[in-house]
């Protein structure tokens, strides 16, 4: 019973242009919104957050989109460079505790 | 200055026997976390601890068993481990929000 979903489990894009991972999850109890970057042999790395009172939040070169109707949420990273090629873990939190649900990631490929 | 250490980073070792995996953070968080990353990459809690309480316990065997001394340090001792032991676990800590994770430490059990 996965909660959290990446579909995609690669990505390539262009250095320069827009990177997008989704993230879809099925519990309408999920109200905090996270993402995580992932080098080879290190822990995740805290990226980016969202409210589920908000629909958009950003920083610096990403942003993170949610749509709660759709239980959808991106991540656009723009403009996307080689420094970005990592897996990137979408989690959820509910608002009864700390537990984070994670996806099982998509791993990122930007190209020079 | 890390903020969320672990030790070993690898630890090889036999069925059957004892180990364990250190954590420390010194960011100031109340809350540690144990995640394990499987071989199909997929991150899951284990536990997780509030100010040395014990508020997370996900279904994992009793031969797990987290001990924290003080907020700054969760430790997962490990006893009579199994070959489905054999994964990449995670420390983590946090206040009031965004997780913190250490680098992992890699377990082969052979």
């Amino acid at each position: 019973d996965q909660q959290v979903k990446q579909n995609s489990p690669s990505l390539s894009v262009q250095e320069g242009r827009i990177s997008i991972l989704n993230c879809d999850y099925t519990n309408s109890m999920f109200d905090y919104f996270l993402w995580y970057k992932k080098y080879p042999a290190e822990g995740p790395t805290f990226l980016i957050s969202i409210s589920s009172i908000k629909d958009k939040n950003e920083d610096g070169r990403f942003t993170v989109f949610l749509n709660k109707s759709a239980k959808h949420l991106s991540l656009h990273i723009v403009p996307s460079q080689p420094g970005d090629s990592a897996v990137y873990f979408c989690a959820a939190r509910g608002s009864s505790g700390d537990k984070l649900t994670f996806g099982t990631g998509t791993r990122l490929a930007v190209r020079p | 200055d890390t903020a969320v250490s672990q030790t070993p980073k690898y630890l090889v070792t036999q069925m059957g026997n004892d180990k364990s995996i250190k954590c420390e953070q010194n960011l100031g968080h109340d809350t540690m976390y144990w995640y394990k990353q499987d071989s199909k990459k997929f991150l899951k809690i284990m536990f997780s601890y509030n100010n040395k309480e014990l508020i997370i316990n996900e279904t994992v065997p009793n031969r797990f068993s987290p001990k924290s001394p003080d907020k700054a340090h969760l430790n997962l001792h490990i006893n009579s481990l199994e070959l489905g032991d054999s994964a990449v676990y995670f420390c983590a800590s946090s206040s009031r929000g965004d997780q913190y994770f250490g680098p992992g430490t890699r377990l082969t059990v052979t």
